[in-house]
């Protein structure tokens, strides 16, 4: 079945970077678009970025575009977040998810991680 | 931008009541709808997909329509277990978007 680990996430300084991994098990990971979405402490869900499956485009929503980047390694069926230039409203549970085409260019984000915990204080 | 207005924001209801849920979409959005049921400390779960079809192994008493750019969301007899805050989500152009949750209690 469809098995979605993420990792890497800690307390990190304002101003700093850090790099979030989710390795991917169960499914023809090459052949899918990823999603990483955000869910900051008692809030509701936001999308932050999409690459395609084979990493050709990717897409970042306005509140991390030009500090956030989506990367992918098909060999190790993991995709990436490296987060710069953090500040306190980046504090979220960051979550991966598998992108099912469902036609006309839309990516349903079906299958979901764990969530990994990334904390931006001083 | 697409916005999604989703409605109510907390919701008490008794075992066994039938439960509404709704969701608008600022435009035009097909069935590129997801509904999503998400527990405490837990990722959120894929309930609905395409507006109205249930994902596999999800209990029949959950269901979702469609008429124009909005959608609905219903359990026709609420269990224990269906405590949780329930999000729509559009897919259909980026950047996605999701309704602001509805915090569903037992009364």
């Amino acid at each position: 079945q469809v098995h979605l680990v993420e990792s890497g996430g800690g307390v990190v300084q304002p101003g700093r970077s850090l790099k979030v991994s989710c390795a991917a098990s169960g499914f023809m990971f090459s052949s899918y678009g990823m999603h990483w979405v955000r869910q900051a402490p008692g809030k509701g869900l936001e999308w932050v970025a999409f690459i395609w499956y084979d990493g050709s485009n990717r897409l970042y929503a306005d509140s991390v575009k030009g500090r956030f980047t989506i990367s992918r390694d098909n060999s190790k069926n993991t995709v990436y977040l490296q987060m710069n230039t953090l500040t306190a409203e980046d504090t979220a549970v960051y979550y991966c998810a598998r992108g099912d085409y469902h036609g006309s260019g839309s990516y349903s984000p079906d299958h979901w991680g764990q969530g990994t915990l990334v904390t931006v204080s001083s | 931008d697409i916005q999604m207005t989703q409605s109510p924001s907390s919701l008490s209801a008794s075992v066994g009541d039938r439960v509404t849920i709704t969701c608008q979409a600022s435009r035009d959005i097909s069935n590129f709808l997801n509904w999503f049921q998400q527990k405490p400390g837990k990722a959120p779960k894929l309930l609905i997909h395409d507006a109205s079809n249930l994902e596999t192994g999800v209990p029949s008493r959950f269901s979702g329509s469609r008429s124009g750019t909005d959608f609905t969301f219903t359990i026709s007899s609420l269990q224990s277990e269906d405590i949780a805050t329930y999000y729509c989500q559009q897919y259909d152009d980026f950047p996605y978007s999701f309704g602001q949750g509805t915090k569903l209690e037992i009364k």
